[in-house]
């Protein structure tokens, strides 16, 4: 079935530091590809997505690639800061398995250093 | 943007009660809801698929007579959480799926204890 399998954390760098999250996924179909925060006490946000190879999804200085041929969507940032220090969730959404019902990876915490 | 609330968002009940929980679309339809359990820093482990008028779809593992769903309208859906043990405590996540733009949204989570 369809997984999500990305780096265990946590992950502690110093503010202003570049970051990487990686991500990579099997489907058997063409999913949609997503990231998700959640900062300490709060819920799930979108941070961003992809719906197909080679987009790049964009947001809050976050960014991430759809690869197909690596079957990955790693999480990207040129610099970090204090409020960046959440969980992040990598996730697909598979619309030929299971109805648009979204699998999650086990999340990567993340510490910024002032 | 689109909202999901949960209520509530926390609760402390004893073992061997029932617990419901409530997840609503605020200002769009959801014919398709999901529900996540979350224990502490590990991810969502999706338990099941709720469809509004027709019964919901369980993940395997899951124990559909304890965990009641009910979707009875397009921006509802409940969670009832039978004759609770403390291994039921968790973070309760809902999502729901927007019926026009199948965009996803979550709600904030529902703590549940069982003392």
């Amino acid at each position: 079935g369809d997984s999500v399998t990305q780096m265990e954390g946590p992950v502690t760098l110093s503010e202003e530091a570049f970051l990487t999250i990686n991500c990579t996924y099997t489907a058997t179909g063409y999913p949609s590809l997503f990231w998700y925060v959640q900062y300490p006490g709060e819920g799930l946000q979108l941070l961003l997505k992809a719906t197909k190879a080679d987009d790049k999804g964009s947001n809050k200085g976050f960014e991430a690639t759809y690869r197909k041929e690596t079957t990955s969507f790693h999480l990207e940032k040129g610099s970090v800061q204090v409020s960046d220090s959440a969980v992040y969730f990598c996730a697909l959404s598979d619309p030929n398995t299971g109805g648009f019902k979204t699998i999650f990876g086990a999340g990567t915490r993340l510490f910024v250093k002032a | 943007g689109a909202v999901v609330s949960q209520h509530p968002s926390w609760v402390i009940c004893k073992s061997g009660t029932s617990v419901k929980i409530e997840c609503r679309s605020l200002d769009f339809q959801a014919t398709t809801m999901f529900w996540y359990r979350q224990f502490p820093k590990q991810s969502l482990m999706l338990m099941a698929t709720s469809n509004e008028g027709s019964k919901a779809t369980y993940e395997q593992g899951v124990e559909k007579d304890k965990f009641l769903i009910n979707h009875a309208s397009l921006t509802l859906s409940t969670l009832t959480v039978t004759s609770a043990h403390p291994e039921d405590s968790s973070f309760y996540i809902c999502s729901a799926r927007d019926s026009v733009t199948y965009e996803q949204y979550f709600g904030p989570g529902t703590r549940l204890t069982v003392t």
